[in-house]
């Protein structure tokens, strides 16, 4: 099976301009969530979709947004881009095949975004 | 609110030697713990979880992590460390039974560097 890919792997913007980035989860796998990766802050959660409805937001501005697809492919989108932005954005699925049950999240590589 | 701790923030050991990474955790509810590595510019790659069940849990690339409810711990441990096994070591806890409806909390990870 492959895992999960994320395009691009590498952007860089300049402030004030958004951009948008792409995941393809795992064959089978209906849940796909994004995280924000930076030296400072560290691993933080975005949000999580299922089924094409965001089930849970992390604590991030309405800047960042996201969404799913009927095929389980997920965008994100930040708007408005600022410096602090620059980080690595992953992507992870997970089966979530019973509500409740803590299905492993399976990452893909990420994005590097640089915000210049 | 929900926490994960990894107090070291880098692991020496030299090739050979046995290797410990600790976590220790607080969260309301029943804990789910997981183990990611990360290599330089790589996504996270899953080694291991603990649910339910036995307290030593055995993962990938030999690697296996013992879960103590009452010290609220889940070191990573490994019995015969390799060079290749140096990279970011990050605990992950997915609370079920909160509120934060299972969405992963990460420690700051743990650099391991192992010595030839």
């Amino acid at each position: 099976k492959a895992g999960v890919t994320q395009t691009p792997r590498y952007l860089i913007k300049t402030r004030g301009q958004q951009v948008t980035l792409s995941c393809s989860p795992i064959s089978g796998h209906r849940s796909v969530s994004w995280y924000q990766q930076t030296p400072g802050q560290g691993l933080q959660f975005l949000f999580e979709y299922f089924s094409e409805t965001q089930r849970n937001k992390g604590n991030f501005p309405g800047r960042f947004s996201g969404r799913q697809f009927s095929n389980s492919r997920s965008e994100m989108n930040v708007s408005t881009l600022e410096l602090g932005d620059s980080a690595l954005y992953l992507c992870a699925s997970s089966p979530r095949v019973r509500a409740g049950v803590p299905d492993t999240q399976y990452f893909g590589p990420g994005t590097r975004l640089t915000v210049l | 609110a929900q926490s994960v701790a990894q107090p070291e923030d880098q692991v020496n050991v030299a090739e050979g030697n046995p290797l410990t990474v600790k976590c220790t955790y607080s969260v309301s509810g029943n804990p789910y713990l997981f183990w990611y590595v990360q290599y330089p510019n790589r996504g996270l790659q899953f080694l291991l979880k603990y649910i339910t069940g036995d307290n030593l849990v055995k993962g990938s690339y030999g690697f296996e992590a013992e879960f103590n409810k009452s010290q609220t711990s889940f070191h990573l441990k490994k019995p015969s460390a390799l060079v290749s096994d140096s990279a970011l070591y990050f605990c992950a806890v997915r609370d079920i039974d909160g509120g934060s409806q299972g969405n992963l909390i990460f420690g700051k990870g743990t650099k391991l560097s192992v010595k030839p």
